[in-house]
């Protein structure tokens, strides 16, 4: 069974930060790993997604990289906002496109 | 609609009643599932669909059924609500390949 963790489960700190969060999973033969954000009360909203062919991905401010190998993605916001707090969760496929979600890391960005 | 559209947005509901979540996407997506969502466990699979007319079941399918008659709706029937079931239900959806998944903004269900 795919097992998928998230460190850390919160996270707090100053606007401006550049910041890491990161999420390992069990069983490195996956398709693609997909990172969410979910605001309180609120569903899910799909930030990036990273195929298995490839090793990393950007949007805006944000950078995910997966390492298949190793069994590792990181999700690298830079110049945080406050408006970036919410909880971010990285999910894999268990199989051919049912996912595995890590429970999840909390940010909290202080002005 | 953009997207996923799930119906209601909460419900409060007696214990032993029967309900059904509607899920409706217009994104022709072939795949749709039911997560529920619950403090400390996170997302867990009730039951998926991979094309219209097939059905599969999740980690935590009983209580639950579902059908998928058609492309753009899979609804979600709980027979006789437990409060147990009281949580956050999240309809998504995501095309074959190599896509990824698209969700609905809840439905909070609270058993009493």
């Amino acid at each position: 069974k795919q097992e998928v963790t998230q460190i850390p489960a919160a996270l707090s700190v100053p606007e401006g930060e550049n910041l890491v969060l990161n999420c390992s999973f069990t069983d490195s033969a996956i398709y693609n790993l997909q990172w969410f954000r979910q605001d309180p009360g609120k569903g899910l909203t799909s930030l990036l997604l990273i195929q298995s062919s490839q090793r990393e991905q950007t949007s805006g401010r944000l950078n995910a990289s997966l390492d298949k190998s190793s069994g590792r993605s990181t999700l690298y916001i830079a110049a945080s906002q406050p408006g970036d707090s919410a909880t971010y969760l990285c999910a894999v496929p268990r199989d051919f496109n049912k996912f595995y979600f890590g429970s999840g890391t909390k940010l909290n960005v202080k002005p | 609609i953009a997207g996923i559209t799930q119906a209601p947005t909460s419900q409060i509901l007696a214990a032993g009643r029967r309900m059904t979540l509607r899920c409706t996407q217009d994104m022709r997506h072939n795949a749709m599932y039911w997560y529920r969502q619950d403090l400390g466990l996170g997302l867990r699979l009730i039951h998926y669909s991979n094309t219209a007319g097939t059905t599969g079941k999740g980690e935590v399918p009983d209580g639950y059924s579902v059908s998928r008659a058609n492309t753009d709706d899979f609804p979600l029937t709980l027979a006789s609500a437990v409060p147990s079931q009281t949580s956050v239900y999240f309809c998504a959806s995501s095309s074959t390949g190599e896509g990824g998944y698209t969700f609905g903004s809840g439905t909070r269900l609270t058993v009493v």
